[in-house]
């Protein structure tokens, strides 16, 4: 089975400041990686992926994630944090020999970006 | 290009009565996942429809059914209504082929308020 942990429920950051938010996952085989932001009242939005190959993805609004197989983590980071920035961030995972089955998220970690 | 649409937006029901929901995914795309969020939750897969047919199922009663339809859009039941489905209501699409490197398109959301 496959499940997805997101250690941190709020993470509090300045605006500036460098961000991380974490993750760790299991799965039986190799992961395909996922992160969603997710602003009130909306749907889930698409940031980044790791499939396979360099272990620092780069996606959208500046944001990029480090795929660390040992450890078995797929933080998301980003350099210097906006105040726009504050959402609910989302990670998820997926079996890479499963097909296109569905993604199994984590519970959450809401990002408070402080001016 | 529109992305995944929802609708409603927002709904209001009492307890025992029966719901539909509706999505029409993203252009090119012919696959639809259903999640439920709840409140302070990761979203949880409910079903996934393709070829109009429910090709995959989560953790759900049988209250919960949906449908495909020929253009791909999509259809969400949920009869006999309990207090604990209210819940945001995602829907997702992705693109052709069983890859699992693919994302998912997610659409607003319906929120469902059951009394």
């Amino acid at each position: 089975a496959q499940s997805v942990a997101q250690p941190e429920d709020q993470v509090n950051v300045a605006e500036g400041n460098p961000l991380t938010v974490k993750c760790t996952y299991s799965v039986s085989g190799n992961p395909y990686l996922f992160w969603y932001v997710q602003y009130p009242n909306r749907g889930l939005q698409f940031l980044l992926k790791y499939i396979t190959g360099d272990n620092l993805v780069k996606g959208s609004y500046g944001f990029e994630a480090e795929f660390n197989k040992s450890q078995t983590s797929f933080h998301l980071k980003k350099p210097s944090a906006l105040v726009s920035d504050s959402a609910l961030y989302f990670c998820a995972v997926r079996d890479a020999r499963s097909g296109n089955t569905p993604l199994v998220f984590g519970k959450g970690t809401r990002l408070s970006v402080i001016a | 290009d529109a992305g995944v649409t929802q609708s409603p937006t927002h709904l209001i029901k009492t307890r025992g009565q029966q719901v539909t929901l509706r999505c029409s995914p993203k252009s090119g795309h012919d696959t639809v996942s259903w999640y439920q969020q709840a409140l302070g939750q990761g979203p949880q897969f409910i079903f996934q429809y393709y070829e109009e047919e429910e090709r995959q199922r989560g953790n759900f009663p049988d209250r919960f059914s949906g449908h495909q339809f020929p253009n791909y859009s999509s259809e969400l039941n949920v009869n006999a209504l309990l207090l604990g489905d209210s819940a945001l209501y995602l829907c997702a699409s992705s693109p052709s082929g069983n890859y699992g490197y693919n994302e998912q398109f997610f659409g607003p959301g319906t929120r469902l308020t059951v009394l």
